[in-house]
């Protein structure tokens, strides 16, 4: 079985600090693990995954994630925020890529 | 590479009648497509996968005969909310994968407002 925890529902930081985005995932099998960004009324985007290469998964706008199979974790870093970070914030794990878990997401807001 | 289209983009329509989504992958063939279902404020809810050529694969306590889909060739999925009532007003988002990826490519989705 597999299964996706957010632990934060809502973060807020100001612009300029960093962020941290909580997720812990189970999974039965080694799995992938993805984070995806959402704005108002549009589509996913994905940020970075990670498919069992390096542990340290780089992604785009500055993001990263580091996979911790100790912990179970899966968290999403950024140095420092920029207000177009604010968005909700989904992490899924997959076995296969043909079932997705969803986290329930996470709402980031950044103070000017 | 791995884009994903829908179209509409936003459909708003009166309540009985029926709406049809498409999404499309544009650059590459996906074996196995997906419909998810999102309120606001919320995460995704998977309705249903199809296989090309294949009876879609639905979620339990999604309505097969209220959300049809069809995914007639390797670049078409379609679904289709027939007699449309205001509950099912919702973003509706596709995605597709292929064997090749261990992971689903996500189109931008429809908005769908039933008056």
């Amino acid at each position: 079985a597999q299964s996706v925890t957010q632990l934060d529902s809502h973060v807020s930081v100001s612009e300029g600090t960093p962020v941290l985005l909580r997720c812990n995932y189970s999974s039965s099998y080694s799995p992938s693990l993805f984070w995806y960004v959402q704005h108002p009324n549009k589509g996913l985007q994905l940020l970075l995954k990670y498919t069992s290469a390096a542990t340290l998964v780089k992604g785009i706008n500055g993001f990263e994630a580091e996979f911790k199979k100790s912990e179970t974790s899966f968290h999403l870093t950024k140095p420092s925020a920029h207000m177009s970070d604010a968005a909700e914030y989904f992490c899924v794990v997959s076995a296969t890529g043909n079932q997705f878990y969803f986290g329930t997401g996470t709402s980031l807001t950044v103070i000017p | 590479g791995a884009v994903v289209s829908q179209h509409p983009s936003w459909v708003i329509c009166k309540s009985g009648t029926s709406v049809k989504i498409e999404c499309r992958s544009l650059d590459f063939q996906a074996t196995t497509m997906f419909w998810y279902r999102q309120f606001p404020k919320q995460s995704l809810m998977l309705m249903a996968t199809s296989n090309e050529g294949s009876k879609a694969t639905y979620e339990q306590g999604v309505e097969k005969d209220k959300f049809l889909i069809n995914h007639a060739s390797l670049t078409l999925s379609t679904l289709t909310v027939t007699s449309a009532h205001p509950e099912d007003s919702s973003f509706y988002i596709c995605s597709a994968s292929t064997y090749q990826h261990n992971e689903q490519f996500f189109g931008p989705g429809t908005r769908l407002t039933v008056l």
